[in-house]
């Protein structure tokens, strides 16, 4: 059966930390990986990776997957509260995309 | 250009009663996808759609689910018989092409069965 797990489930760090957060997937037929910010409402889109190694970045977010061991991490460097979010992992098979549980992040002021 | 809409934001129901929850995709989308949001958990795909047709629907409960795009108008995502576990965020997202990727999301219905 497909899966995406996420961990932690859950983080709470003070503002300027550094976090990692990991994402490990057994998906038949993978497409790509995505990574998404959930705050109040709906997720927004923060990166997609496809191919191994290559780190994407975006201000203090940045991510790489590894397609040999079945995983990606996603770091944010000198974290604001404003990061304070559920951050979902999610892989595409064929045409839909599968979800992990999301890992729920609160930074302290 | 207005993102996804969904309606009703919030929609309580008594058990027994029918739920019907609306996406209007993106200006210029036909591709609709549905997920259902439980508590702690996170999302879990229901249904694919293009205009008129079903395009994966390996996600959606055997029996009370519905889903269609018709022609004209929103997506629908129907349920009948509500039972106490349907109470769940239920969005929908929308994108230009086949690839999920690029999809955009609503911000959700919140489901509540009393």
């Amino acid at each position: 059966e497909d899966k995406v797990v996420q961990s932690p489930l859950s983080l709470v760090v003070h503002e300027g930390d550094t976090v990692t957060l990991n994402c490990s997937y057994e998906v038949t037929n993978f497409r790509s990986l995505l990574w998404y910010k959930q705050e109040k409402k709906a997720p927004t889109f923060l990166f997609m990776l496809t191919s191994s190694g290559i780190e994407k970045k975006s201000g203090r977010l940045s991510s790489i997957l590894d397609k040999k061991e079945l995983f990606s991490i996603l770091n944010i460097t000198a974290t604001q509260t404003g990061d304070s979010a559920i951050y979902l992992c999610a892989v595409r098979r064929d045409d839909k995309i599968i979800f992990g549980k999301g890992t729920r992040l609160h930074i302290l002021p | 250009n207005a993102g996804v809409m969904q309606n009703p934001r919030h929609l309580v129901r008594r058990r027994g009663q029918e739920a019907r929850l609306r996406c209007s995709p993106m200006k210029g989308h036909s591709h609709v996808y549905w997920y259902r949001q439980l508590p702690e958990e996170g999302l879990k795909f229901m249904v694919y759609l293009q205009k008129e047709n079903i395009i994966d629907e390996s996600g959606m409960p055997k029996e009370r689910f519905s889903a269609e795009f018709p022609k004209e108008g929103p997506s629908i995502l129907r349920i009948q018989q509500v039972v106490r576990g349907d109470s769940a965020a239920y969005f929908c997202a929308s994108s230009p092409d086949r690839g999920p990727e690029t999809q955009y999301f609503g911000p959700g219905t919140r489901l509540l069965v009393l």
